[in-house]
């Protein structure tokens, strides 16, 4: 069955180190996106991409970078993390279509200390 | 720009009780409407979604009808099991925001016996 996974699911690091969130679909899809979800905020997107080579930016981008070298993967990575990036983290993909449903990822927590 | 407003939790009710929870929007656009509900622990999963004015979405005893004069999207069930309880997040995606959802803040819902 085709799936989308996250890793790690629970990361723990230090304010400034550089952290690399990975995610992987076997959706086939050309589109994923990232969102980080906060208690009082919902989910905000970070970044999100088309397709191969295609990057674009979300609402809450600052600090954080993506890129698309392939159709299943889409890493976030946090030049120097923050504790303001102390979140929960969801990695989604869905076809061409505004009406298509986004498929999740289960999550990763991250705390920075 | 879009967004999405729902009512605030969390939400208590008995076991069969009547479940509303309530969602308006703004959008420049002719958005697509979404319900998605987030299990303890777990990512986000479609629960239903209407395309256009009028269309009623209906999943597992749930429905929400796309009312563009009034802009909402009203999630309700006539009778709640405790397998309900999880939060539910009312989402839109249009052309103006490409293939990425905007999400309400989500609604604490928990279901006693």
């Amino acid at each position: 069955d085709a799936e989308i996974t996250q890793s790690p699911r629970h990361k723990i690091t230090e304010t400034g180190r550089q952290v690399t969130l990975a995610c992987h679909q076997t959706w086939n899809h050309n589109n994923m996106f990232w969102y980080r979800q906060d208690l009082g905020h919902g989910l905000r997107l970070i970044h999100y991409s088309y397709g191969v080579q295609d990057t674009n930016k979300g609402e809450v981008s600052d600090g954080y970078s993506v890129s698309r070298s392939n159709t299943e993967d889409l890493p976030l990575t946090l030049e120097s993390a923050a504790s303001s990036q102390t979140s929960v983290y969801f990695c989604a993909s869905s076809e061409l279509d505004r009406a298509s449903e986004q498929y999740f990822g289960p999550g990763t927590r991250l705390t920075v200390t | 720009g879009n967004s999405v407003t729902q009512m605030e939790g969390p939400v208590t009710l008995s076991e069969e009780a009547f479940l509303t929870i309530n969602c308006t929007y703004t959008a420049t656009g002719y958005p697509s409407l979404f319900w998605y509900v987030q299990y303890p622990g777990e990512g986000l999963q479609l629960l239903l979604k209407a395309t256009k004015a009028d269309d009623k979405g209906s999943n597992k005893g749930f429905e929400a009808t796309y009312r563009k004069e009034t802009t909402s999207f009203h999630l309700e069930k006539g009778s709640v099991q405790v397998s309900d309880s999880a939060v539910y997040f009312c989402a839109l995606s249009d052309r103006n925001s490409g293939y990425a959802l905007n999400f309400g803040k989500g609604t604490s819902l928990l279901v006693t016996p």
